[in-house]
């Protein structure tokens, strides 16, 4: 069975500098993309970055960063420069080859940036 | 473009009343996901559609729960009879097919029911 792991339940960092929210996963396909989104108080998901499993690069999106260890699986997110509206729910998600259509989904981590 | 819209934002009941959640996909979309968020079991994929048709509705927590794709723009999740525990925000989500995999989905900005 597929499984995603979150285990910061809170973190917090100083504005302008760099964080990095983990994540580790389980599963047995072959090939499965992996996700981050973002939650703000205000509620909606919003989506950050995407990173396939076959990547030969890690995924960059603006001040994003996936960092990929296939063999550790590991997913962790690089969040470059915090901005004080970084402040947030993050969530790490997984769709593998046989459920290719199906998300599952960490338990999240809530990111403090304070000035 | 517009991202996914979901009608209403807010919904307060009371138990025992008929419940209809609405969402419109993104255009071109051919996947459509409701989801289900609460404190205690985090976000719960509940059912989805592709092409319109129901794929997996095994998070269908019972048979009061009832989702519909009529057409490709539109799906509606209905609950009847409402009970307190159905409280939670409501996701829509929808996707469409890349020969690259990543089918990523992106949400609507939730409905938040309160059964009372």
């Amino acid at each position: 069975a597929q499984k995603i792991t979150q285990t910061q339940p809170g973190m917090f960092v100083q504005e302008k500098e760099a964080v990095t929210l983990d994540c580790t996963y389980d599963t047995s396909d072959p090939s499965y993309g992996l996700f981050w989104y973002k939650q703000p108080s205000s509620g909606e998901m919003i989506f950050l970055i995407y990173q396939g499993s076959y990547d030969q690069q890690n995924a960059t999106e603006g001040r994003y960063s996936l960092n990929f260890q296939k063999a550790r699986k590991s997913a962790n997110l690089v969040i470059s420069a915090s901005q004080l509206g970084d402040s947030a729910m993050y969530f790490c998600a997984m769709r593998g080859t046989y459920n290719t259509d199906k998300l599952i989904f960490g338990t999240g981590t809530r990111l403090q940036v304070f000035p | 473009d517009a991202g996914v819209i979901q009608s209403p934002r807010h919904e307060v009941t009371e138990m025992g009343q008929e419940v209809t959640l609405r969402c419109k996909p993104i255009s071109g979309h051919d996947y459509l996901f409701w989801y289900r968020q609460t404190m205690m079991r985090g976000l719960e994929l509940l059912i989805y559609f592709n092409n319109n048709v129901p794929i997996d509705d095994s998070g269908m927590p019972e048979d009061r729960f009832s989702a519909k794709m009529p057409n490709a723009s539109f799906s509606t999740l209905k609950i009847q009879p409402s009970e307190p525990r159905d409280s939670a925000v409501y996701f829509c989500a929808s996707s469409q097919w890349t020969s690259g995999g990543e089918n990523i989905q992106y949400f609507g900005a939730g409905t938040r029911l309160s059964v009372l």
